[in-house]
């Protein structure tokens, strides 16, 4: 197994709700709740955003919540700003390994 | 508040090493809390882990460049180390360093600003 799977791009208008999945396997998404999640703006290092499926660091916005069913977790935006345009990658712990999502691109309309 | 920082050459010759140091101020390399990475992402691609180290000194690699990778760290000196033999130019990428927690599940929870390395004659 290699990459988890994530939608190329995601849009939605200025206050709209999105949501991005990332599909694993019974391996790592499935077996952990382990799923982090990183906002990456162009020419920038990634920046945490969720970690353990559903729990936000300190200084995230609200607007940002994950969750998982099965071999698949979610990244929702809720009421989505300008400034949420970006990429956006998922993480799964897999054991002694670490996968990560292909990656989407967030577009605000 | 912890800080990394890359530091290395920005070109390396097709079948040469490349070789970049990550700068840990802030904290230390020896917390049984983390884990010391390395992550790369191709021009206009994603995200792919490299390789990790334990304050323990025990490595974990991609077994997709484990034939090619050393971790290594230094905690006299607060920094960790890449090592990536025999580069072609598939191996142009930015270069990150981070730290992966524990008390946050195995997230990447601090980043380096990454350096770019090209691989080119």
């Amino acid at each position: 197994q290699s990459a988890l799977t994530q939608p190329a791009s995601v849009s939605g208008s200025l206050g709209q709700s999105i949501t991005i999945s990332c599909t694993g396997s019974r391996n790592d998404i499935g077996t952990y709740n382990l799923v982090s999640w990183y906002q990456q703006h162009p020419g920038k290092a990634p920046k945490f955003i969720i970690h353990e499926v559903t729990k936000r660091p300190s200084g995230v916005s609200d607007r940002f919540s994950g969750s998982k069913s099965g071999n698949t977790a979610s990244l929702t935006i809720s009421g989505v700003q300008a400034e949420d345009e970006a990429d956006y990658y998922c993480c799964s712990y897999a054991g002694s390994r670490t996968f990560f999502g292909t990656g989407t691109k967030v577009t605000v309309l | 508040q912890l800080q990394l920082q890359e530091s290395g050459p920005g070109l390396v010759k097709p079948s040469a090493t490349l070789s970049l140091t990550c700068t840990v101020s802030g904290g230390s390399i020896s917390s049984s809390d983390s884990y010391w990475a390395w992550i790369r992402q191709p021009p206009g691609k994603g995200l792919e882990w490299i390789g990790y180290i334990y304050s323990s000194g025990t490595a974990y690699y991609n077994p997709s460049l484990s034939s090619r990778v050393t971790i290594s760290a230094d905690t006299s000196n607060s920094h960790f180390s890449l090592e990536l033999s025999s580069v072609t130019a598939a191996d142009t990428a930015v270069y990150y360093c981070a730290r992966r927690s524990l008390s946050t599940g195995y997230s990447f929870d601090y980043w380096g600003q990454g350096t770019l390395v090209a691989v080119s004659s």
